[in-house]
C-alpha cells in the first residue's frame, strides 16, 4: 500500500520569493507520482508528474519538482512565485504495478503575499 | 475545461436521504473514478469503474455506489445520507494505459 505525508499545511511566502512545498511517500512497490493544484471552488489540474526517467520534471506554471528515490520525497518548487499561484497543492502516488487508486496528501496551503 | 462535466455542481440533502451525482468523461476515458474530498483535507478514493464494471473501491460502505455507462458517462450514488458525507466529490477518469487522472469540478454536497 502506498501512503504521501505533506509536511506543511500551510505555507506563506511573499510575492516573487522561491517556494518549496514538501512531499515524503511510502511505498512497497515502485510508484509514479503526481503534484496537482486546486484553486478554490475547483478541480484538481495536473501541475507535474514523474512516471520514469530524469529525476527532475518540470510541470506547467513554472513549477519543478524532484524525485528522490532514497529519501522518498518528491518536493515541490518555484524560483518565484505570483499571488496567482495562491491555492491548496496535493501530492499523489499511484502504484506502477496496476494498481487503481491514486493516493492523495492532506494537501498544502499556499498563501503569496504581496 | 478538462472535458469532464459534473453535476449539479451544488446541493443540499437532509440525513437520510439519497442523493445521484452524475459525471461526463472525455469519450477513450473507459476508466472512472470517485473522490470524496472533505472540507481541508485531500480527496479519498471511493471507488473506480472500468468498463461498466467496479475493479476497485477505498474504504466506504456499500451505501456508496456507483454506475458507468457506455457513453463514457458515470453516476455516483449515497443512499441514508449522513451529516459526515457533505464535501466535494469528484470524478476524474483517464484512457486505458494513462496514469494521469483529468477530474471535474467537483459536486458539492451539503447535508443538513
Amino acid at each position: 500500500a502506498q501512503s504521501v505525508t505533506q509536511l506543511d499545511s500551510q505555507v506563506p511566502v511573499f510575492e516573487e520569493a522561491p517556494v518549496e512545498l514538501r512531499c515524503n511517500y511510502s511505498s512497497s512497490v515502485s510508484v509514479y507520482l503526481f503534484w496537482y493544484v486546486q484553486y478554490p471552488n475547483q478541480g484538481l489540474q495536473l501541475l507535474l508528474k514523474y512516471l520514469s526517467g530524469s529525476t527532475l520534471v518540470k510541470g506547467i506554471n513554472g513549477f519543478e519538482a524532484e524525485f528522490n528515490k532514497s529519501q522518498t520525497s518528491f518536493h515541490l518548487r518555484k524560483p518565484s512565485v505570483h499571488i496567482s499561484d495562491t491555492a491548496e497543492y496535493f501530492c499523489a502516488v499511484i502504484g506502477n504495478t496496476g494498481g487503481f487508486k491514486t493516493i492523495f496528501g492532506a494537501g498544502t496551503r499556499l498563501f503569496v503575499k504581496a | 475545461e478538462t472535458g469532464v462535466t459534473q453535476s449539479p455542481t451544488h446541493l443540499i440533502k437532509t440525513r437520510g436521504q439519497q442523493v445521484t451525482l452524475r459525471c461526463s468523461s472525455q469519450s477513450g476515458h473507459n476508466t472512472v473514478s470517485w473522490y470524496q474530498q472533505a472540507l481541508g483535507q485531500g480527496p479519498q478514493f471511493i471507488f473506480q469503474y472500468y468498463r461498466e464494471e467496479e475493479n476497485g473501491r477505498g474504504n466506504f460502505p456499500p451505501r456508496f455506489s456507483g454506475l458507468q455507462f457506455p457513453n463514457y458517462s458515470s453516476e455516483l450514488n449515497v443512499n441514508a445520507l449522513e451529516l459526515d458525507d457533505s464535501a466535494l466529490y469528484l470524478c476524474a477518469s483517464w484512457p486505458v494505459g494513462a496514469n494521469v487522472l483529468t477530474f471535474g469540478a467537483g459536486s458539492r454536497l451539503t447535508v443538513l
